[in-house]
């Protein structure tokens, strides 16, 4: 039984390109959740969907940051035209139902030089 | 959500138990309280959580205080293994599906 899935485990961008960021939850969770970790920092909600419906995207920045998880495949989280800042690491988790426990992938290291 | 407020560190002794304290004294009625931790350059993971009553697990247990404005996390044989950043959160019911995480306490197991 995978775990939660996230691809590519380090990721490197020059400022002004794309970031993509992939994650497959557990087998039977329909909840996913995104998560930001600046270097030396706490954990920063970003977004969390079921599938094909963002619930709440409270935590993500207003311009640059997307995120989907279609009916079919991963969920992604996408990064329009990264910046420096947006280097740290991005965590996504996943859970069964509501009031569940999260399961958390191993996260991907985004590096923008 | 309510606040929860831990020691930014503790060390510990390889083989010895170990008490994380989490204060909530903001805790309403219907709140669960969970721990998670994060071992270095890892994602979290789920350790426990209770409501009312201890509990306890293969990894750890939880101790609630009968008021439930804190509570404490014990392992009870650290290992070097155990070294990460315990977190203690909140989550209501029918509530705010997301965890917030604080700051956490970073403990350091010495061999």
């Amino acid at each position: 039984n995978a775990g939660v899935m996230q691809n590519p485990r380090h990721l490197v961008r020059r400022r002004g390109q794309e970031a993509r960021l992939r994650c497959s939850p557990m087998k039977g969770h329909s909840h996913v959740y995104w998560y930001r970790q600046l270097p030396e920092e706490g954990l920063k909600f970003m977004v969390y969907l079921q599938k094909e419906n963002i619930i709440d995207e409270s935590g993500m920045p207003k311009e640059r940051f997307s995120a989907e998880f279609p009916k079919e495949g991963p969920s992604i989280l996408r990064i329009q035209q990264v910046v420096r800042g947006d280097s740290a690491a991005y965590f996504c988790a996943s859970s069964p139902d509501t009031g569940e426990s999260y399961t958390f992938g191993s996260g991907t290291r985004l590096t923008v030089v | 959500d309510a606040k929860t407020t831990q020691p930014n560190s503790m060390e510990s002794n390889e083989e010895e138990p170990v008490h994380l304290p989490c204060n909530h004294s903001t805790i309403s009625g219907t709140d669960y309280i969970h721990w998670y931790r994060q071992l270095p350059s890892q994602g979290p993971e789920y350790v426990i959580h209770g409501l009312t009553s201890n509990v306890n697990n293969r990894m750890a247990s939880l101790a609630i205080a009968e008021d439930r404005k804190s509570s404490t996390l014990i392992l009870h044989r650290a290992t070097l293994r155990d070294a990460a950043v315990y977190y203690c959160i909140l989550r209501r019911p029918g509530g705010s599906e997301k965890l917030v995480f604080g700051k956490g306490t970073k403990l350091t197991v010495n061999p």
